[in-house]
């Protein structure tokens, strides 16, 4: 089991507006870590696409965005695009591991 | 541009080892942290290791602690594990990457597969 929670699917049609969760604990999210975002499509290296709950790296469409609130974090997508459809993984660290942790992973598809 | 170039990977019998290495260029290796991150075939990711810039930092995840060994030399822009007594369960991509807190920059991955 992941120490952070993402919901194993999201979908949404082109055009349309994505949020996909990240659900950790007080020694991750909630002790105010920062969480990050990767992107990865099947077959290839995953790509940084937030950084720092929000930031967004250069290169990376202003239609990702990312908020955190308590123990959660989100990455929203909006206006869809066909290749948005990929794996999505949040990252923090948590200070009982002393380490950095990831989601499982959320498979967004476009429809 | 910045590139980080992983080798060495591939098959060996439980027990055995490996050394895998990646190569970095368009930035200056010396300052910055190295991680290895894995990936397990059809799984989510892993953070194996990290290394600062002056390889006087280190971290290991508790899976491969007293197994692995990460390593770097500056002067040849080089990043390096040293994989020991290895098991089905070290079978995944290992991905080199720039940075410890994120991972900023990811090499294409070298595949490690542990089988006998």
């Amino acid at each position: 089991q992941s120490v952070l929670t993402q919901p194993p699917s999201v979908s949404g049609a082109p055009g349309q507006r994505v949020t996909i969760s990240c659900t950790g604990s007080s020694s991750n999210i909630g002790a105010g870590y920062d969480v990050h975002w990767y992107q990865q499509v099947p077959g290839t290296a995953p790509k940084l696409v937030l950084h720092g709950n929000s930031n967004r790296p250069s290169g990376v469409p202003d239609r990702f965005s990312g908020s955190k609130s308590g123990t959660s974090a989100f990455l929203a997508i909006s206006g869809l695009q066909a290749d948005d459809e990929a794996d999505y993984y949040c990252q923090s660290y948590d200070m009982r591991l002393s380490g950095a942790v990831f989601g499982g992973g959320t498979k967004l598809t476009v429809l | 541009q910045v590139q980080l170039v992983e080798s060495g990977g591939g098959l060996v019998k439980p027990g055995g080892s490996l050394r895998l290495s990646c190569a970095a260029s368009g930035f200056t290796f010396s300052d910055f942290y190295m991680s290895w991150i894995r990936q397990a075939p059809g799984k989510g990711l892993e953070w194996v290791s990290y290394i600062s810039s002056s390889g006087s930092t280190i971290y290991y995840a508790d899976s491969v602690k007293g197994r692995f060994t990460i390593s770097r030399d500056n002067a040849k822009n080089s990043l390096y594990l040293q994989m020991n007594s290895l098991r089905a369960e070290d079978t995944a991509m290992y991905y080199c990457a720039r940075g410890y807190k994120f991972a900023y920059i990811w090499g294409q991955g070298t595949l490690v597969t542990v089988s006998s």
